[in-house]
This record gives structure tokens, C-alpha cells and sequence, in this order.
């Protein structure tokens, strides 16, 4: 049974201290997103990636977020350093696009994170 | 930019009767999807019905239903036979067709309350 893992399920930090999210997207799935909830905003995009190259972090403040890839298996999205207002859940999600048609994106249980 | 309008904050239903979700959307596209997605207390999101719009028919998945209206920009959520297990957030999701610009757009959700 396939499906997007993410690692933690729930952090509580302080503010200031570096903060890394993990996401392991289905084996074989070539985009990866990185969303993020909270109540005032909702649902909202983070960054993505297609085999491995960010292709869109327009909605990642730049200046303490950051996304990586370093491999097939493994998104990473790092937070330094962490302020009150990043508290959220953030989700993963993953899917295989191909030139046309429809392509389901797959997503996370998510990463509750709790900046004190 | 794509923007997606879900105008009923909380909506409450009684067991096993029907219920409509509305959602409204801003796009300059003409070929696009429409999703809904079902977010229970675990936080999952669950992919509940989609919709193409170079389709004129109605998707359909057992209890759940959508009202397409592609000229007036609006794509609604029927849930007949309401059920304890529907009780959640719901959200309205759009995306572009094709792979280039793959992320989706939310609404902001509908709390959905079944009563017993």
C-alpha cells in the first residue's frame, strides 16, 4: 500500500531553534509539494518539485524556509530560525505528471508544528 | 491568478439526509480540474470526487455528486444519505491542466457537522 510518509507527525519547539521536516513521496512519483494550513490562510502552496528541481518556492518566505530534494526518496523542508506565526501543519504531498491528462497528488498525514 | 471561493464557513446536516457544499472559482483557463477534498479530525486529506472541465457530465462517486457549471464558474458538492463518517472539513481545489503548473488551489473549507 503506497503512500506518503511524513517525519515528525508533531513538533513543539522554541522559537529560534532550526526546525526540519521530512517526506518520503511514493516510489516512482517525479513531483513533490509542500503545503501549508493554518486557520487564517488555509490551504496554501510552499514550493514544489519536479524530479528533484524546484519548479515554483514563490510561497516560501526565503529568507527562513527552505526545500530540498537530495534524493528521489527523500524532500526536506528546513525552518531557520522558527518564529511563533510558522506554527501550522504542513503537508507533503506527491504525483507522477506526465505530458497530458490527469495526475491525483498524494498527500501526508502532515507535520504539526507547534512554535513557541 | 486562480482563486477558489468556498462562501459556507459550517454547515450541519441531519443523518441520512442530503446536503450541497458550494464552491465558485476565478480562472482565464478553459481546461482545468476541479477536486474535493475531505480533511476528518485525523487530517488526512482524502481525495473525494474530481472533475474535468472539458467534461460536460457531472462526476459522480456513489453518495457523492457535483454540480458542474463551467460558464458560471461554479462547482458544487452534493452528499446524499448523509452518514456520521462525512463529518469534516471539505475543500474545493483547482488545477491547472497539463503538468506544467501542477500544484492545487484551495478553498479556504466547509465544516461539515452530521447530526445523529
Amino acid at each position: 500500500d503506497a503512500r506518503v510518509t511524513q517525519t515528525p507527525r508533531h513538533k513543539v519547539t522554541e522559537m529560534g531553534q532550526e526546525v526540519t521536516m521530512r517526506c518520503q513521496p511514493i516510489l516512482g512519483h517525479n513531483t513533490v509539494f509542500w503545503y501549508r494550513q493554518t486557520m487564517m490562510q488555509g490551504l496554501e502552496l510552499l514550493a514544489y518539485f519536479r524530479n528533484r528541481a524546484p519548479l515554483d518556492d514563490s510561497g516560501m518566505p526565503k529568507d527562513r524556509f527552505s526545500a530540498e530534494m537530495p534524493d528521489a526518496t527523500l524532500a526536506t523542508l528546513k525552518i531557520q530560525p522558527s518564529e511563533p506565526r510558522d506554527s501550522a501543519v504542513y503537508f507533503c504531498a506527491s504525483g507522477l505528471v506526465r505530458t497530458s491528462g490527469y495526475n491525483e497528488q498524494f498527500f501526508g498525514p502532515g507535520t504539526r508544528l507547534t512554535v513557541l | 491568478a486562480q482563486t477558489v471561493t468556498q462562501s459556507q464557513p459550517e454547515m450541519s446536516v441531519q443523518e441520512a439526509e442530503t446536503v450541497t457544499l458550494s464552491c465558485t472559482y476565478d480562472t482565464s483557463e478553459s481546461d482545468y480540474y476541479l477536486f474535493w477534498y475531505k480533511q476528518p479530525p485525523s487530517r488526512q486529506m482524502i481525495l473525494v470526487i474530481r472533475q474535468e472541465a472539458y467534461k460536460q457530465q457531472n462526476a459522480t462517486e456513489n453518495r457523492f455528486s457535483v454540480n458542474f457549471q463551467k460558464a458560471a464558474k461554479s462547482f458544487s458538492l452534493k452528499i446524499s444519505d448523509s452518514q456520521l463518517g462525512d463529518a469534516a472539513m471539505y475543500f474545493c481545489a483547482y488545477k491547472n491542466y497539463g503538468g506544467s503548473q501542477g500544484n492545487l488551489i484551495f478553498g479556504k473549507g466547509t465544516k461539515l457537522s452530521v447530526k445523529p
